[in-house]
């Protein structure tokens, strides 16, 4: 298994474009997160799945993103009219029921000029 | 709520020398704890892991972490630095279906 893939590594895009981020998890992880990560700051947590359900989405993650898990598989995080304070690195992490590890794939990193 | 304190920003090491980096945790439960290191351009790589039994835990890449619930504490230490350990530390909590709480990190930079 090659681990969790996140696709683009790099987006830039300009204030008012939506862009979509999409996170490949390790095959049978059914738990899925999506954090984020402003420079110097820890990553903050934004919502999680588990197969396809999203069970929990941070008040960090205003109306304008929205994230889905079609089929349990891969899964996708939406911005919509991105803002400059949208930029952050956009972090995947997949986790195995019963296993305490999160997986974490290399982040998409969002420039908004 | 919970919320995770790293004091040290920076940290500059001779390569050799021992490391140690704070982390102070606030937690209302029975904490899960977590180091992680991330190296520039890299995601998260989990170093070790406490949920309970021996307050010493052993990880990886020769690092070790002990849990001080008097104290609230979850230092990583490492006896002998080498080049390679340049990079970022975070120390998380997790909370509820292990969604991770993040101190802010440590950035360690090793001289010569």
């Amino acid at each position: 298994d090659t681990g969790v893939s996140q696709d683009p590594r790099h987006k830039i895009t300009k204030r008012g474009q939506n862009v979509t981020f999409r996170c490949d998890p390790i095959s049978e992880h059914n738990r899925l997160y999506w954090y984020r990560q402003t420079l110097g700051q820890g990553p903050e947590f934004l919502t999680y799945f588990q197969n396809e359900a999203q069970l929990e989405k941070s008040r960090l993650l205003s109306d304008r993103f929205s994230a889905e898990r079609p089929k349990g598989s891969f899964s996708t995080l939406e911005i919509q009219r991105t803002e400059q304070g949208d930029s952050a690195m956009y972090l995947c992490a997949s986790r195995l029921a019963g296993d305490y590890e999160q997986y974490f794939g290399p982040g998409t990193r969002l420039t908004v000029t | 709520a919970q919320s995770v304190t790293q004091p040290d920003i920076h940290i500059t090491v001779s390569e050799g020398a021992s490391l140690e980096l704070r982390c102070n945790y606030s937690y209302g439960a029975t904490p899960y704890l977590f180091w992680y290191v991330q190296s520039p351009g890299q995601g998260l790589q989990l170093l070790l892991k406490y949920f309970s039994g021996d307050t010493l835990v052993q990880g990886i890449k020769g690092f070790e972490a002990e849990f001080k619930r008097s104290q609230s504490s979850f230092n990583l230490r490492k006896p002998s630095v080498h080049w390679s350990d340049a990079a970022e530390y975070f120390c998380a909590v997790g909370f509820n279906d292990y969604k991770l709480s993040f101190g802010a990190g440590t950035t360690v930079t090793v001289r010569a």
